[in-house]
């Protein structure tokens, strides 16, 4: 069965430095996707990146980049100068290709809180 | 712009209550899914329907059933709500995803639903 797990329940930063948050996933689907999710305090989410198992490069959206070691089953995200807004909840999920291919299956989280 | 809306923001019942979640989303998107987010569990999947009338189980339907009549309504139901279903419930919808599709799932605001 697919899982994704997420390690760090919290994580702080200050304003202006990088930050990793990690992400190990299992499955045995050789094709799947993998997607990050910010989540504020107002509780929408908000889709940030996506990765697909046949990416040759990692994926990167403007202060975002996914360090994605397929070998690992790591998708860590990285984000770049953190900002003030960047604090929220942060999800890593998956979606497997060839097997229900519809569903998303989430980690459990990490809270990032950026300090001035 | 994308848009899914759900009738409550907040919601406070009482145990044994029939309880409706309602979700609406306008991108005319085939799929649409209820989530339950608990701290420390991530997003676990309730049920999601990839048509009109068609639902499917996800990973903890139990307590709770699901209705889709228009394309662009989705319902959750609890039939007669217990405390342990006091949760934030997210609604999501997506197009119908091509195998190798790179499609997201967009999300609603959640209904936090505190059953007493």
């Amino acid at each position: 069965a697919q899982k994704i797990t997420q390690t760090q329940p919290g994580m702080f930063v200050q304003e202006k430095e990088a930050v990793t948050l990690d992400c190990t996933y299992d499955t045995s689907d050789p094709s799947y996707g993998l997607f990050w999710y910010k989540q504020p305090s107002s509780g929408e989410m908000i889709f940030l990146i996506y990765q697909g198992s046949y990416d040759q490069q990692n994926a990167t959206e403007g202060r975002y980049s996914l360090n994605f070691q397929k070998a690992r089953k790591s998708a860590n995200l990285v984000i770049s100068a953190s900002q003030l807004g960047d604090s929220a909840m942060y999800f890593c999920a998956m979606r497997e290709l060839n097997t229900g291919f519809q569903k998303l299956v989430f980690g459990t989280g990490t809270r990032l809180l950026v300090s001035p | 712009d994308v848009k899914v809306t759900q009738s409550s923001r907040y919601l406070v019942k009482r145990t044994g209550e029939k309880v409706f979640l309602e979700c609406v989303q306008d991108m005319d998107h085939e799929n649409m899914f209820w989530y339950r987010q608990d701290p420390g569990l991530g997003l676990r999947l309730i049920y999601f329907s990839y048509d009109v009338k068609m639902k499917e189980k996800g990973d903890i339907p139990e307590g709770y059933s699901v209705s889709r009549e228009k394309k662009e309504r989705f319902s959750l139901i609890l039939e007669s709500a217990s405390t342990n279903q006091t949760s934030m419930y997210l609604c999501a919808s997506s197009r119908r995803t091509a195998q190798f599709s790179t499609d997201t799932q967009y999300f609603g605001p959640g209904t936090r639903l505190t059953v007493l």
